[in-house]
C-alpha cells in the first residue's frame, strides 16, 4: 500500500518558468512532510519541510503547499535553474513516529 | 564538518555471500535508518534504529540485519537470505522527534551502490 504518492514520474520545465511537483497521501495521520532532493548516484538532501498545522511555507525560490483535505501537496519552484534537475522525492511522517515514508520520486528536468 | 558517511561507495558481492555496509555519523543524532533505492521507485526502509542497542524492522527488512552498538555507528548486512540484493543502499539520521512536536528532517549518506556478481 503506497502511503505517498507521486503520480508522474517526469516534469520538463523551461529555465526560469514555475516548476510544481505534486504529491498525495493517504494516511491522514500524517502531520508531517519534507521534500528532498536527488542527484544520481548521491544521497538525498533536504529542500524544504512543512508541518500539518500551516498551509504554506517558503523559503527562496521553494515553496510547499499543504492541502489537508485533499491529502495533497505540491512544490514550487520559481524560478527554475538548470541545476534544478535532479529527482524530488516528498516523504511524511505520523507524529510521535521516527520513521519517513517516501514518494516515488519525479525526475524534474530543467531546458534551457 | 558533521555529516553521515557511507563505505564504500561501490561494493561487488558474489552470490551466497554476506556483506555489511558501513554507516558512521557524527551529527550526534539518537535515530538511524537504512533505505533501499530500486530504479524507478521510492526509498523503501529497511530498518530503523530509535536508540542504541534498539532497532524496529521497516517495511523490506527480510534478508538484512543491523545492529546499533554505539550511537555514531548503524552497519547494515546484506545476508544471502535476501533475494534481490542488487540496488542502492541509502542510510540516514536524524534527532529524534518528540511527542511535543518537534520535527526535524533527516539528513542522508552518499549511498553505496551494491552488485551481487
Amino acid at each position: 500500500d503506497q502511503q505517498v504518492k507521486q503520480n508522474s514520474p517526469s516534469l520538463s520545465v523551461q529555465e526560469g518558468r514555475i516548476s510544481i511537483l505534486n504529491c498525495d497521501y493517504t494516511n491522514s495521520m500524517f502531520d508531517y512532510f519534507l521534500w528532498y532532493k536527488k542527484y544520481p548516484a548521491e544521497g538525498p538532501t533536504f529542500l524544504i519541510s512543512i508541518s500539518s498545522i500551516k498551509d504554506k511555507n517558503e523559503d527562496g525560490r521553494f515553496t510547499v503547499f499543504l492541502n489537508k483535505s485533499a491529502k495533497h501537496l505540491s512544490l514550487h519552484i520559481v524560478p527554475s535553474q538548470p541545476g534544478d534537475s535532479a529527482v524530488y522525492f516528498c516523504a511524511a511522517r505520523t507524529q510521535g513516529a521516527q520513521k519517513l515514508v517516501f514518494g516515488q520520486g519525479t525526475r524534474l528536468t530543467i531546458n534551457p | 564538518d558533521g555529516g553521515i558517511t557511507q563505505s564504500p561507495k561501490y561494493l561487488f558481492r558474489k552470490e551466497g555471500q554476506n556483506v555489511t555496509l558501513s554507516c558512521e555519523q557524527n551529527l550526534n543524532h539518537d535515530a538511524m535508518y537504512w533505505y533501499r533505492q530500486d530504479p524507478g521507485q521510492g526509498l523503501r526502509l529497511i530498518y530503523y534504529s530509535q536508540i542504541v542497542n534498539d532497532f524496529q524492522k521497516g517495511d523490506i527488512a527480510e534478508g538484512y540485519s543491523v545492529s546499533r552498538e554505539k550511537k555514531e555507528s548503524f552497519p547494515l548486512t546484506v545476508t544471502s537470505a535476501q533475494k534481490n540484493p542488487t540496488a542502492f543502499y541509502l542510510c540516514a539520521s536524524s534527532k529524534t522527534q518528540g511527542y511535543e512536536g518537534v520535527n526535524t528532517e533527516a539528513f542522508f549518506g552518499q549511498g553505496t551502490r551494491l552488485t551481487v556478481v
